[in-house]
């Protein structure tokens, strides 16, 4: 069935680096969403990609969409601790969407 | 707030019982997404439905069951329980089935001992 796989797992950066999660299906998605979830909390969206290439930012985040409609980034420039969290993707395969299994993120400060 | 509510919060029962979750979706919103989250696992998609139909199913176990109300609440059985089926369920709604934005609800802690 559908699958979308999402790495790395975990990561644990310093305050001030850089992030990037990065999800990969092995059909062609309608549309790539992006979620947060805060340790305790429950998945937030963040935005949705639907066009092949496309590039979208919000503050320090920047989301990525393949051409061929298969993978995506999010990248998140200077971390913040307020960036910690689980973040998801999630593929739609026409009715269904499908999580990433997530990346969590640690920041230390 | 996202609009979507599920309860109860948290549920404590024993093997081999019966519960029932139950999420309002937002309001206007059609379609229901039913998912589980083991401890700091990623969300395993359950079964969807959309104004009252199934729409798609995911690793759903035999055991488990759900329904869309006429009023497009929607309720998740799980019967028959077992220690691996402690989990956050979490319920989404979104406008449409086809992959739009979805909003999810607080979640239902479920303890199985």
């Amino acid at each position: 069935g559908q699958q979308v796989m999402q790495i790395p797992q975990y990561q644990h950066v310093q305050e001030g680096e850089d992030f990037t999660t990065y999800c990969n299906s092995s059909t062609t998605l309608s549309n790539i969403q992006w979620y947060k979830q805060r340790p305790g909390g429950h998945p937030v969206f963040l935005i949705q990609l639907v066009k092949s290439g496309e590039v979208k930012k919000q503050k320090r985040l920047t989301f990525q969409f393949g051409e061929a409609k298969k993978n995506s980034s999010l990248h998140i420039t200077a971390t913040q601790t307020t960036d910690v969290g689980t973040y998801f993707c999630a593929g739609a395969y026409g009715n269904k969407l499908v999580f990433g299994a997530g990346t969590i993120l640690r920041v230390k400060s | 707030d996202s609009g979507v509510t599920q309860t109860p919060k948290h549920l404590i029962t024993a093997t081999g019982q019966r519960v029932t979750l139950r999420c309002s979706p937002r309001s206007g919103d059609l379609s229901v997404y039913w998912y589980q989250q083991s401890l700091d696992q990623g969300l395993q998609f359950l079964i969807q439905y959309y104004n009252g139909e199934e729409r798609a199913k995911g690793n759903i176990l035999e055991r488990f069951s759900a329904q869309q109300f006429p009023d497009l609440h929607s309720e998740l059985n799980l019967s028959s329980l077992e220690l691996g089926d402690s989990a956050l369920y979490f319920c989404a709604s979104s406008v449409e089935g086809t992959g739009a934005q979805a909003f999810f609800g607080q979640g239902t802690r479920l303890t199985v001992v």
